[in-house]
């Protein structure tokens, strides 16, 4: 069964400081990894995904995240943070094998901008 | 691209009551998901729908919980006799086949008492 740990429930950096969200995952099988943002009250949009190749990944609003296979992580990162960066991120994984691509999501982490 | 549409936004209803959600995927979108989120976790899989066939149905969808998807299109997901367990966001996303990513709805927020 595949799993998600995103370590940290709550983050918090200044405006301007670097973001550095934790995700490690457990799968016998080549993964899927995706990074999912929610603000209050909305469903979850896509930040990035990682499926095969550059294992590098660069998603929208200046995120990156580095898919390590040695590592089982898919830590998400972005140089600077903005105040509208304040949100919950979702870490999930799929299958990549099996029909159906459901997701199984870490429990969040929720990230707080200071000014 | 329309996006995942969700109704009701907001639900209220009392112990032992029936309720039904309704979403509308994005209309090219073979695939459409159900999931819940209770407060301070991650989404869980309920159930999917690929076209109108259910494929996949989560433990966590007790014989309380029934979704369909006629024609392929909308889906409904009812839940009779709920509980205050029941309590969380309803979440539906739709894809396209083949590991495309999800879109997700804003949800629909159930609160029982």
């Amino acid at each position: 069964a595949q799993s998600v740990t995103q370590l940290g429930s709550h983050v918090s950096v200044s405006e301007g400081a670097l973001v550095l969200l934790r995700c490690n995952y457990s799968s016998s099988v080549p993964p899927y990894l995706f990074w999912y943002v929610q603000y209050p009250n909305q469903g979850l949009q896509l930040l990035l995904k990682y499926t095969t190749g550059a294992t590098l990944v660069k998603g929208i609003n200046g995120f990156e995240a580095e898919f390590k296979k040695s590592e089982t992580s898919f830590h998400l990162t972005k140089p600077s943070a903005h105040m509208s960066d304040a949100a919950e991120y979702f870490c999930a994984v799929s299958d990549a094998l099996e029909y159906g691509n459901k997701l199984v999501f870490g429990a969040g982490t929720i990230l707080r901008v200071k000014s | 691209d329309t996006g995942v549409s969700q109704n009701p936004r907001h639900k209220i209803t009392k112990r032992g009551q029936n309720v039904t959600f309704r979403c509308d995927p994005i209309s090219e979108h073979n695939r459409l998901y159900w999931y819940r989120q209770t407060l301070g976790q991650g989404p869980e899989f309920l159930t999917y729908f690929q076209n109108e066939a259910q494929l996949e149905k989560s433990r966590l969808l007790s014989d309380r919980f029934s979704a369909e998807r006629p024609k392929g299109s909308f889906s409904t997901l009812e839940i009779q006799r709920t509980e205050q367990g029941d309590s969380a966001m309803y979440l539906c996303a739709s894809s396209f086949l083949d590991n495309s990513p999800l879109h997700f709805g804003n949800g629909t927020r159930l609160t029982v008492t």
